[in-house]
């Protein structure tokens, strides 16, 4: 099986601007996690979605949204970038949605505010 | 929601020596208790997992015990080589968790000195 994808890779944008992450997860798998990891802070929790339904958000401004498609690929749309937005964000797929599931993380986008 | 606490968060090892990283979690519920392992510039990768029913889980050079009644896990790698330099994560959980509430450690960067 193919392993979790993330488009683009890289992005550089500027303040203000908005940005579009995509991420395609494992076929079959169900949910999806996005976290932000910058130098020092870790794997911070962005959101998740199961079966198309955000169930949960993690401690970020209203900025930062996503959405699931019926075929589980998933976005995430940061607008009114900032430059502490720049950061590697990550997401992980996972069969059924159980945080006793693996997760399977993408390679990731990182992203640059100037 | 899980309060995760991981130590050392950092932490260098001559090469050929042990390393041990230690992970609390509160929740007395968790019974799934993986290690993720993020090399420089790749994505985090699920290295070595322990459910409840078992004290320990051995994979080659690499082990996980559990103390549920400490509420503690804890990563060893014996014989340490260059290629065991990474940050590693662990993310207790438990079979009332979804991924929504999936906490992950704040992460321990391991450094091999050759």
């Amino acid at each position: 099986k193919a392993g979790v994808t993330q488009t683009p890779r890289y992005l550089i944008k500027t303040r203000g601007q908005q940005v579009t992450l995509s991420c395609s997860p494992i076929s079959g798998h169900r949910s999806v996690s996005w976290y932000q990891q910058t130098p020092g802070q870790g794997l911070q929790f962005l959101f998740e979605y199961f079966s198309e339904t955000q169930r949960n958000k993690g401690n970020f401004p209203g900025r930062f949204s996503g959405r699931q498609f019926s075929n589980s690929r998933s976005e995430m749309n940061v607008s009114t970038l900032e430059l502490g937005d720049s950061a590697l964000y990550l997401c992980a797929s996972s069969l059924n949605g159980r945080g006793t599931d693996t997760q399977y993380f993408g390679p990731g986008t990182r992203l640059t505010v100037l | 929601g899980e309060n995760v606490e991981q130590h050392p968060s950092t932490l260098s090892v001559q090469e050929g020596d042990s390393a041990v990283i230690k992970c609390t979690y509160s929740d007395s519920a968790s019974n799934y208790f993986p290690w993720y392992k993020q090399e420089l510039g790749k994505r985090p990768q699920l290295i070595i997992d322990i459910r409840s029913n078992v004290g320990e889980k051995k994979d080659q050079r690499i082990a996980v015990t559990l103390n549920k009644t400490a509420k503690h896990f804890s990563l060893h790698i014996t014989e340490t080589q260059p290629e065991d330099s990474a940050v590693y994560f662990c993310a207790p959980s438990g079979p009332l968790f979804g991924n929504e509430k999936l906490t992950f450690g704040t992460g321990t960067r391991l450094t091999i000195i050759p």
